[in-house]
């Protein structure tokens, strides 16, 4: 396609519940952004892949979180044991390798709530 | 902490005149600046950037300005229309690979 594909749109779950949430990125752009975005805040930065690098991982908030990109393509964030504080919007982005003057593009979402 | 912050959560302007969003930031290593606009149910997009070297960059009804010694940037848009309402998010970035937004601006701009 011809934008950022996530899914899916919206995810209730319970607490303690494990869910993965897909993100599907432009075709040729290598890096690969997850952010999350809680009620009344910014935007989060996550993790972040380019290529074949390992990815920074730096902003994911618990080893709870963790992120897969396959193929250099599609990812995958999969949240173990969800809390309420889990419950967020998570976007997804991609763009051209770093140095690319256009910023990202974001996917729509996944919108997550932890009942 | 924040360190890019947009202290208006929300602004109101008339169409037809200029709708000014401001946005700090803490981190003298910050080098690289962008707006993002987001509707409702949609991921943000891009709407301007400007990098330091620089202290203006226009696109259209859009300007960013950039006061590097106050950390300080502002996106005017002008004239207003209708259809600009919406979230507006500034985001800066240095050497690293993320960057770090602020959260966000409602613009609501009246017919």
């Amino acid at each position: 396609g011809a934008g950022v594909s996530q899914s899916p749109s919206n995810k209730v779950t319970e607490k303690g519940k494990d869910v993965e949430l897909r993100c599907d990125p432009i075709s040729g752009h290598t890096a690969l952004y997850w952010y999350r975005q809680s009620l009344g805040q910014g935007l989060e930065f996550l993790i972040y892949f380019q290529g074949n690098s390992a990815p920074d991982k730096s902003g994911l908030p618990s080893d709870r979180f963790s992120a897969e990109r396959t193929g250099g393509s599609v990812s995958t964030l999969t949240i173990q044991r969800t809390q309420q504080e889990d419950s967020a919007v998570y976007l997804c982005a991609s763009s051209l390798p770093w140095g690319a003057d256009y910023g990202y593009t974001f996917g729509s979402g996944t919108r997550l709530t932890v009942v | 902490d924040q360190q890019v912050k947009q202290n208006s959560p929300s602004l109101s302007v008339q169409e037809g005149r200029i709708s000014i969003l401001n946005c700090d930031y803490t981190n003298s290593m910050f080098d690289y600046f962008l707006w993002y606009k987001k509707y409702p149910a949609e991921g943000p997009t891009f709407l301007i950037s400007i990098s330091s070297i620089k202290d203006k960059n226009e696109d259209g009804r859009f300007t960013v300005f950039l006061n590097k010694s106050a950390k300080h940037l502002s996106l005017h848009i002008v004239p207003s229309q209708p259809g600009d309402s919406a979230v507006y998010f500034c985001a800066a970035s240095g050497t690293g690979n993320q960057f770090y937004f602020g959260t966000g601006t409602s613009l609501t701009v009246i017919p």
